[in-house]
């Protein structure tokens, strides 16, 4: 069974920084690309990171609200996936979920998502 | 980027009715990839569709995904009281966006 869960998540104050870990189990975590999703309190989903196996390059995308602030990354030696966010203000308060992202012609879909990690930037 | 816009916002269904919802692009989502979500309160979304029309592992048959270009619809054949969410679309054929959901309530 897929599992991922995810961790580091807390109160932050504006302008600081935090890393998000996703441990992942259940499959070979190293052959899939893995993604970083948002939810605001109350709002909808909003793509954040994606980093892509090494088998594909190991490269990763931003969405434009994170671009030079957050780093994606991964351990395939631990099955972690990672998200370092730096520069931190208060439109970066939600729950952040980890996915695997499945690849189809050159594409990827999310099938499989962890609990969430809630964080608050909030001085 | 492609923007999603999803009809309605609010869906007021009862137990056992047809549930048809929609999900427009402001531009062609290349070859179908489009997706669709299911999140209740509390939970993490669950894939339901991808590629527009394929189901995901263990989705009841009940849930069917169609359309293509710029217009795709999610339809829930007859509601079961566990098919009360928040659904979303999604696009990947260029980058990801998500639309703003569709709340199916009683």
């Amino acid at each position: 069974e897929v599992q991922l869960v995810e961790s580091g998540g807390g109160l932050v104050q504006p302008g600081r920084s935090l890393r998000l870990s996703c441990t992942s189990s259940g499959f070979t975590f190293r052959d899939f690309a893995m993604t970083w999703v948002r939810q605001a309190p109350g709002k909808g989903l909003e793509w954040v990171a994606f980093i892509r196996s090494k088998s594909y390059g190991g490269t990763s995308d931003y969405a434009a609200s994170v671009q030079g602030r957050f780093t994606i990354s991964r351990d395939d030696s631990t099955s972690i996936a990672y998200l370092q966010m730096s520069s931190l203000s208060t439109e970066d308060t939600a729950v952040y979920y980890c996915s695997r992202a499945i690849r189809t012609g050159g594409r990827y879909y999310f099938d499989s998502w962890g609990q969430g990690a809630l964080v608050t930037v909030s001085s | 980027e492609i923007v999603l816009t999803q009809s309605p916002g609010t869906l007021s269904l009862s137990p056992g009715e047809r549930a048809t919802l929609s999900c427009r692009a402001s531009q062609s989502v290349s070859s179908g990839y489009l997706a669709w979500y299911q999140q209740k309160p509390g939970q993490a979304p669950r894939l339901l569709i991808y590629g527009a029309s394929s189901r995901a592992t263990g989705i009841p048959d009940r849930f069917s995904g169609s359309g293509s270009g710029t217009d795709f619809t999610l339809t829930i054949s007859r509601l079961e009281p566990e098919d009360f969410a928040v659904y979303y679309c999604q696009q990947y054929g260029s980058s990801f966006t998500f639309g703003p959901g569709t709340k199916v309530d009683i």
